[in-house]
């Protein structure tokens, strides 16, 4: 079983819509991420969410809206996209004791076109 | 805020060889973590190696050794006998116990192993 899973894992779509990415992990984890991954391979953090409760939010765009429904999952709604959102988006996990290891899903491509 | 340099955008290394990619990083706090990640092809995030900074012992894992050093705020990563498989991006992160707990990644270093 895949410990964090992210759907979908490519998506191509024009300028102007809007889209979602889900991310579910298996873990029993209470903080989960949101993290970008520019077309220069630089990692930068978007969201971080403990027990449902947003703690990290990034100086990111309005047009970006994490949701968690529950500790097990969060998602990540793209308002308006703009070719500049093309990037790989990763999803993360980990539990509460400080410095255990992240977990990431495999990563989200997104095109915007 | 934290910083992770890692000075070394490209390396690479002959089968069986050793390398070493270099990781700084600027912090005030006493209590952190540092990690490698390994980024292959496929994108997938991949630990490599974790060190908890109030334990002085480099932590190993198999071909994977670190070199830490916590008044130069220096992380180094050493690979042993690299192999073809280890062609990857390398990421050195920096973990502070705060309450806004992140990861915060380096550049990435591109290791290139050949044959």
């Amino acid at each position: 079983d895949t410990a964090v899973s992210q759907t979908p894992k490519y998506l191509v779509t024009q300028m102007g819509n809007d889209k979602s990415i889900k991310c579910e992990q298996n873990l029993g984890h209470d903080t989960m991420y949101w993290y970008k991954q520019d077309s220069k391979k630089f990692l930068k953090i978007m969201f971080s969410y403990n027990n449902k409760e947003l703690i990290i939010n990034e100086t990111v765009p309005n047009r970006f809206s994490p949701k968690s429904p529950d500790k097990a999952h969060l998602n990540l709604h793209i308002n308006s996209l703009e070719l500049g959102d093309s990037a790989v988006y990763f999803c993360a996990s980990t539990d509460d004791n400080p410095g255990n290891t992240i977990y990431f899903g495999e990563g989200s491509w997104l095109t915007v076109v | 805020a934290q910083t992770v340099t890692q000075s070394q955008p490209e390396m690479s290394v002959q089968e069986a060889e050793t390398v070493t990619l270099s990781c700084t990083y600027d912090t005030s706090e006493n209590n952190y973590y540092l990690f490698w990640y390994k980024q292959p092809p496929s994108r997938q995030m991949i630990l490599v190696i974790r060190q908890e900074a109030y334990k002085q012992q480099n932590a190993t894992e198999n071909r994977f050794s670190v070199n830490f050093q916590k008044a130069a705020k220096s992380f180094s990563l050493k690979i042993s006998d690299s192999q073809l498989g280890d062609t990857a991006m390398y990421f050195c992160a920096f973990f502070e116990e705060t309450v806004f707990t992140r990861l915060t990644f380096g550049e990435g270093t591109q290791l290139t192993v050949n044959p």
